[in-house]
């Protein structure tokens, strides 16, 4: 069974520069979460999505940070513009269902902001 | 607010011999999930055990088991055997007992195994 795929897997940008990530979860798996880990620490959740809809979304800097789920599998999270403190791992997960269930992670995108 | 910490950043074991990593967390929810993750150098974050707030028996994954004490809300990570494989960030997480709730992650305890 194919894992979470992430691309790029490195990225390097200006400030102010936009930059896009892309996941494809697991088949079949209707929960995807995008996480932002900073260096020294733990993963944060952005937004997750059950299906194509969002379920939880509060912790995304939505002035700067936006993400779609179309037909409910591939995921695009968008950063525009990208500031310094932007520069971390981004993580996509995805899960069976709910969020009590299994998450399994991607190998996640390095992101630098110069 | 949940809060997960792990006063540990940095472990160093030899092969073969036991380690315990350590975890607290604060919450008032009386049901909930608690995880420990490892990340090795890869990346790839994958789910080593978890334990459900309302079984009082510790869970176990073949060398790895953990000691949950839900009174003194501490949830340690024991690696019995460890192995160069085990070298890894490791993380420990909490969700509270919601179909929906985020899983809120500690800071990690790096964890080096030497040959």
């Amino acid at each position: 069974e194919a894992g979470v795929a992430q691309s790029p897997r490195y990225k390097i940008i200006e400030k102010r520069q936009s930059v896009a990530f892309w996941c494809n979860p697991i088949s079949g798996h209707a929960t995807l979460y995008w996480y932002q880990q900073i260096l020294g620490q733990g993963p944060k959740l952005l937004i997750q999505f059950q299906n194509n809809g969002v379920v939880d979304d509060s912790q995304l800097p939505k002035d700067r940070f936006s993400a779609e789920r179309l037909k409910g599998v591939d995921s695009t999270l968008k950063i525009q513009p990208a500031k310094l403190e932007d520069s971390a791992v981004y993580l996509c997960a995805s899960s069976l269902g709910t969020g009590t269930d299994t998450q399994y992670f991607g190998p996640g995108t390095r992101l630098t902001v110069l | 607010a949940q809060t997960v910490t792990q006063s540990q950043p940095e472990m160093s074991v030899q092969e073969a011999e036991t380690v315990t990593l350590s975890c607290t967390y604060d919450t008032s929810e009386s049901n909930y999930y608690l995880f420990w993750y490892k990340q090795p150098p890869s990346r790839q974050m994958i789910l080593v055990i978890r334990q459900e707030a309302y079984k009082q028996q510790n869970a176990t994954e073949n060398r790895f088991s953990v000691n949950f004490q839900k009174a003194a809300k501490s949830f340690s990570l024991k690696i019995s055997d460890s192995q160069l494989g085990d070298t890894a960030m490791y993380f420990c997480a909490f969700m509270k007992w919601s179909r929906d709730d985020k899983i809120i992650f500690g800071k990690g305890t790096r964890l080096h195994i030497l040959p």
